[in-house]
């Protein structure tokens, strides 16, 4: 089946925009991450979804950023009034439980965020 | 909290040849997962490796193989016959097992590898 799936792959935006990154995860998969990667750096964790329920939002930086899940399938996150220091990757990954144990994430493409 | 180090920010190796990417973690934890990641210009993080604390074996996947070292808490990557296609960023991450922790992976900062034609 298909991969994670990430859109826009590219978004460009002017300071205090706000904008919104979509990841379609695997079909079926119960759990679906988001991470920020900044330049030359290892992706940091901001948020995770057990099917619609947000369980752990405390690598958000800010309130101006929300995340969401509301079907428990395709996720959302928003970024109100986008910082320059907001430029990144952000990731989303899933994976296919909710218990414990080896749990292999699998990851999209990214979305690659500019904010002029 | 967990840590993952990678001090090696970019490492070389001639086509065909071996490399080992080194790693190593520091977490209180006695039950945890360590993965390895290949990150190619792309951007997609793509799953190469995984090895569980309590695995008595080292994790082998084709031409990868996790040097695991519990006491040192050190786990290193080793490439085998390298390939061109192999040059890409490679992360090393952990996530904790126990019940009631957190459930994301922690990443080192990455390491470059270039292969030599």
């Amino acid at each position: 089946g298909a991969g994670v799936s990430q859109s826009p792959r590219y978004k460009v935006a002017k300071r205090g925009q706000d904008v919104a990154l979509r990841c379609d995860p695997i079909s079926g998969h119960v759990s679906l991450f988001w991470y920020q990667q900044a330049l030359g750096q290892g992706p940091e964790f901001l948020t995770y979804f057990q099917n619609e329920a947000q369980l752990d939002k405390s690598g958000l930086p800010s309130d101006r950023f929300f995340a969401e899940r509301p079907e428990g399938s395709v996720s959302t996150l928003k970024i109100q009034r986008t910082q320059q220091e907001d430029s990144a990757v952000y990731l989303c990954a899933s994976n296919p439980s909710s218990g414990w144990g080896e749990e292999t994430q699998y990851f999209g493409p990214g979305t690659r965020l500019l904010v002029l | 909290a967990q840590k993952i180090t990678q001090t090696q920010p970019g490492m070389f190796v001639q086509e065909k040849e071996a490399v080992t990417l080194d790693c190593t973690y520091d977490t209180s934890d006695q039950s945890y997962g360590l993965f390895w990641y290949k990150q190619p210009s792309s951007g997609e993080m793509i799953f190469l490796i995984y090895q569980g604390s309590y695995d008595e074996q080292n994790a082998t996947e084709g031409r990868y193989s996790l040097n695991f070292q519990k006491a040192r808490k050190s786990a290193n990557l080793v490439i085998s016959a390298s390939q061109l296609g192999d040059s890409a960023m490679y992360f090393c991450a952990m996530r904790v097992l126990s019940s009631g922790s957190a459930r994301q992976l922690t990443f080192g900062s990455g390491t470059q590898l270039t292969v030599l034609p």
